[in-house]
C-alpha cells in the first residue's frame, strides 16, 4: 500500500471541473512540498505541479494545486478527452528519507 | 531539449545482478539531482533512489536499501543504478528522472521512457 492515499478513479463530463485528492501524514505531506504528475497511456509521467501550487512552464492554467495540512488537491478545469490519464501525487517523507507516490488516480472524461 | 535514455534492462534470475545506465543530453547534468523511478506492469509509480548533483547525497527506498547503489559520472552525463540480489518483485520498467535543482528528488521535471528489468527463473 502507498503511504499517500488517492482515490482509484474519478470521472467528470467534458468541459467540467474535477478534483483529485491526496492524503498523507505529518511526516510527509504535512511538512514537505507536494508534486503532481500526469501519465498519459503508454507515456512517461509529466510534472504538472510542484511546490504545492507551482506550474512548470508549458502547463496550462487549467491545472492547479493546493495543500492544507496533510492533504493536497489537484484541480483540473475545462476537462478535455486528452486529459484522460493517471494522476499521481508525490512528496518527500522525512521519516523514511524517501520520496513517496500516491497509488494514482485514473481520470475518465465522459 | 532535455533527453534521458535508459539502457541495461534484461531478464535476470532471482539473486542476480544488473547495472542500469541513463545517458543524458540537453542540460548541464552536473547541476541537477537525478532519481530512478520504477513501475511494475500495470502498477503505479515507485521511487527507487535519488542522487544529488554532486553525488554527496544518495537516498533509497526501503525496498531496495542495501541491494541497490545509485551513482553518477558528471564528466559523462550519465546516471547509474547497480542492482544486486534481485527479487521477482523488482520486475518493472526503470526510468531515470531529472530533478528541478541540485537536491530535488520529489520535483521530477523530465523523464526517460525506461528500460525493462524482468526477474524470473
Amino acid at each position: 500500500q502507498s503511504v499517500l492515499t488517492q482515490p482509484p478513479s474519478v470521472s467528470a463530463a467534458s468541459g467540467q471541473k474535477v478534483t483529485i485528492s491526496c492524503s498523507g501524514s505529518s511526516s510527509n505531506m504535512g511538512s514537505n512540498f507536494v508534486s503532481w504528475y500526469q501519465q498519459l497511456p503508454g507515456t512517461a509521467p509529466k510534472l504538472l505541479i510542484h511546490y504545492n501550487t507551482q506550474r512548470p512552464s508549458g502547463i496550462p492554467d487549467r491545472f492547479s494545486g493546493s495543500k492544507s495540512g496533510t492533504s493536497a488537491t489537484l484541480g483540473i478545469t475545462g476537462l478535455q478527452t486528452g486529459d484522460e490519464a493517471v494522476y499521481y501525487c508525490g512528496t518527500w517523507d522525512s521519516s523514511l528519507s524517501a520520496v513517496q507516490f500516491g497509488g494514482g488516480t485514473k481520470l475518465a472524461v465522459l | 531539449e532535455v533527453q534521458l535514455l535508459e539502457s541495461g534492462g534484461d531478464l535476470v534470475q532471482p539473486g542476480g545482478s544488473l547495472r542500469l545506465s541513463c545517458g543524458t543530453s540537453g542540460f548541464n547534468f552536473s547541476n541537477y539531482a537525478m532519481s530512478w523511478v520504477r513501475q511494475a506492469p500495470g502498477k503505479g509509480l515507485e521511487w527507487v533512489s535519488g542522487c544529488s548533483s554532486t553525488g554527496d547525497m544518495r537516498v533509497y527506498a526501503e525496498s531496495v536499501k542495501g541491494r541497490f547503489i545509485i551513482s553518477r559520472d558528471n564528466s559523462k552525463g550519465t546516471l547509474y543504478l547497480q542492482m544486486k540480489n534481485l527479487r521477482s518483485e523488482d520486475t518493472a520498467v526503470y526510468s531515470c528522472a531529472k530533478g528541478l535543482h541540485s537536491v530535488s528528488f520529489n520535483e521530477l521535471d523530465s523523464w526517460g521512457q525506461g528500460t525493462l528489468v524482468a526477474v524470473s527463473s
